[in-house]
């Protein structure tokens, strides 16, 4: 998973409590990303950061906030989770030279009750 | 607004036979065209890409996609397909240009293998 470590892998959480999830990288890559994966709709991205403390909304950002620290951590934080925000998380990386590939981690499974 | 629709959401196909998954966009400009596959449980692993040149490319584990403008597609073909190759598989496109060199991903294509 190119360097990725997403955590947890999976969480059981109650609606209305706040979640944080992580992702650590080892790549020093520039991009990151925050998607969810819902069946159907495929990856929809949440927030992506072009830089430490440079964050910027994607497509599905409401509910959702993100920070970066440091190159190599960008944390997901759902304030108050909904049901509506059970779903896979993935994280990914690019660096801009790299061709605008991007590479992703193995995912965090959440269930809010 | 961006878009890229796969079709078709399963497909089945028995193992030897071939296989081609559609993909279109829709874009004014020139797109980078990517295709990624996810097993069961796992991220998604890279299998092509396409930025400029020859349309038809070649990827990892025997895969191949052509790209044709005059259609906004990019199929992915495989020639004799294996048990291995049943996953989902998921058509991305990034806007050349896009600073954020964000991804907006179809629906995704359920393949499945019958021995």
């Amino acid at each position: 998973d190119a360097g990725i470590t997403q955590s947890p892998r999976h969480k059981v959480t109650e609606t209305g409590t706040p979640v944080t999830l992580r992702c650590h990288q080892t790549e020093n890559h520039r991009y990151m990303y925050w998607y969810r994966q819902d069946p159907g709709h495929g990856l929809r991205l949440i927030h992506y950061s072009y830089g430490v403390k440079d964050t910027d909304k994607g497509e599905v950002s409401d509910g959702y906030s993100v920070s970066r620290s440091k190159t190599e951590d960008f944390l997901l934080t759902l304030e108050s989770a909904t049901s509506s925000q059970t779903s896979v998380y993935f994280c990914a990386i690019s660096e801009p030279l790299g061709g605008n590939i991007q590479y992703f981690g193995a995912g965090t499974r959440l269930s809010v009750l | 607004a961006q878009s890229v629709t796969q079709p078709d959401i399963h497909i089945t196909v028995s193992e030897g036979a071939s296989l081609e998954l559609r993909c279109n966009y829709s874009y004014g400009a020139t797109p980078y065209l990517f295709w990624y596959v996810q097993s069961p449980g796992q991220g998604l692993q890279l299998l092509l890409k396409y930025f400029s040149g020859d349309t038809l490319v070649q990827g990892i584990k025997g895969f191949e996609a052509e790209f044709k403008r005059s259609q906004s597609s990019f199929n992915l073909r495989k020639p004799s397909v294996h048990w291995s190759d049943a996953a989902e598989y998921f058509c991305a496109v990034v806007r050349e240009g896009n600073a954020g060199n964000m991804l907006t991903f179809g629906g995704g294509t359920r393949l499945m293998v019958k021995p």
